[in-house]
């Protein structure tokens, strides 16, 4: 199994700053297979990023995500009072198998 | 619009079986990948179970042998049989449907949420 490990835990930061979170998988994992979401309290998930780099319809190009076999990231450039929010990567391997990062709370500093 | 609304779920005892169903609209489910993804209160989220296009069905080792997915193409929905259910398995359920030729899901919808207690 494809264990997702996803760094720091919790992130503070102010209004303004850049993020930059985390996510190593323990296999190498393909390009058009590692997505970003975000999650707010009380909502479902909200994909960001798919295919490790491309943004999801109506996402902000503040959001950006690269990387490649064992590591990928997730930038915020610009950090905007709604993105404040728990963050998780996740990625599909065969056989079948969606398997989600533990998350990463981004709270304001 | 692409909407997907599930329902189904409550308060059942340790034991016993429950069917969550996840009506779609604006797109067809058996034309897309659909899965079920559970989120544990106050925990991360875990992916459940997948169903393909052809059919075929797939599911986390924690569900096996438990817990079926299936659509009815008629209806246009998606379904999840849950038996022997176990405190462990309170969660909301989430249904979502996989982007093509990606291994993310675009679409979710607003969950059901289950609790397993006597």
């Amino acid at each position: 199994e494809n264990v997702l490990t996803q760094s720091p835990g919790t992130l503070s930061l102010s209004p303004g700053d850049r993020a930059t979170l985390s996510c190593r998988t323990s296999q190498s994992v393909s390009s058009n297979d590692l997505a970003w979401y975000q999650q707010k309290p009380g909502q479902a998930p909200r994909v960001l990023i798919y295919g490790t780099s491309s943004r999801a319809t109506g996402i902000p190009d503040r959001f950006s995500g690269s990387g490649s076999g064992t590591d990928f990231t997730l930038t915020i450039s610009r950090l905007e009072p709604e993105d404040f929010a728990v963050y998780y990567c996740q990625q599909y391997s065969s056989p079948p198998r969606y398997t989600f990062g533990q998350g990463t709370k981004l709270e304001i500093k | 619009e692409v909407q997907l609304v599930e329902s189904g779920g409550g308060l059942i005892q340790p034991g016993r079986s429950l069917r969550l169903s996840c009506a779609a609209s604006g797109f067809t489910v058996s034309s897309n990948y659909m899965s079920w993804v559970r989120q544990a209160p106050g925990k991360g989220l875990e992916w459940v179970s997948v169903i393909y296009t052809a059919g075929s069905t797939y599911y986390a080792d924690s569900v096996k042998g438990r817990f079926t997915i299936s659509r009815d193409n008629s209806k246009n929905t998606l379904y999840l049989q849950m038996n022997s259910l176990r405190a462990e398995d309170t969660a909301v359920y989430y249904c979502a449907r996989g982007r093509p030729n990606y291994g993310d899901y675009n679409y979710w919808g607003q969950g059901t949420l289950v609790t397993v207690s006597s």
